[in-house]
């Protein structure tokens, strides 16, 4: 089946970049998301990339993927305290009748 | 952009109660809605597939009996805890996309703010 992982942690100092890795093993993986959870909330949709793109960026935030090898990575640049979350790495073969597949989370700390 | 809204945000009730959770689209219609159940500090695990008229689709070990969905419009997905117990606590989160009809097929999928169930 489907499996995503990512490391559990990261910490980093107020004003350096992020950067979360993931990886996943289904090749037919079409759609791939980052999610932000902050405690006690729901998940924030921070960005996505489709398989057929290498990067995209928004803001402060850019998505490589590297499709041969089946890896994502979300960096955060100049990276401020309201960063800390926890991030999640998803992906799916069809973002409208398939449901997402999450790794565990990484918690990533801003420390002031 | 897309909406969903999910009610309510928090429940606090007596071991043996019957509780309901709704999973609405606000500006877009869903005939697929997806329900999570996360513990404490891990992720999100799929529970069911909830189908607009028709009966849902639910993953391996998770009793159909026990966790009931109706997905009676297409803007509304509901799903019910039976005879909740303590085991039952969880945060539960419902997603859907507006990607449904293969009109918007990029269209990601978009998260209500979560239902934290606390059974006494």
């Amino acid at each position: 089946g489907e499996d995503v992982e990512q490391s559990l942690f990261l910490s980093v100092r107020e004003g350096d970049s992020s950067v979360i890795n993931c990886t996943y093993t289904d090749s037919s993986s079409t759609y791939l998301y980052w999610y932000k959870q902050e405690p006690g909330a729901g998940l924030q949709l921070l960005t996505y990339i489709f398989s057929n793109m290498d990067m995209k960026q928004d803001q402060r935030l850019t998505v490589l993927l590297n499709k041969k090898d089946k890896h994502l990575s979300l960096r955060i640049a100049d990276t401020q305290t309201g960063d800390s979350a926890i991030y999640f790495c998803a992906e799916t073969s069809d973002t409208g009748r398939r449901a997402l597949t999450f790794g565990s989370g990484t918690r990533l700390q801003v420390q002031p | 952009g897309a909406v969903v809204s999910q009610h309510p945000s928090w429940v606090i009730c007596k071991s043996g109660t019957s509780v309901k959770i709704e999973c609405r689209s606000l500006d877009f219609q869903a005939t697929t809605m997806f329900w999570y159940r996360q513990f404490p500090k891990q992720s999100l695990m799929l529970m069911a597939t909830s189908n607009e008229g028709s009966k849902a689709t639910y993953e391996q070990g998770v009793e159909k009996d026990k966790f009931l969905i109706n997905h009676a419009s297409l803007t509304l997905s509901t799903l019910t805890v039976t005879s909740a117990h303590p085991e039952d606590s969880s945060f539960y989160i419902c997603s859907a996309s507006d990607a449904g009809r293969g009109e918007n097929s990029n269209q990601p999928q978009h998260f209500g703010d979560g239902t934290r169930l606390s059974i006494l």
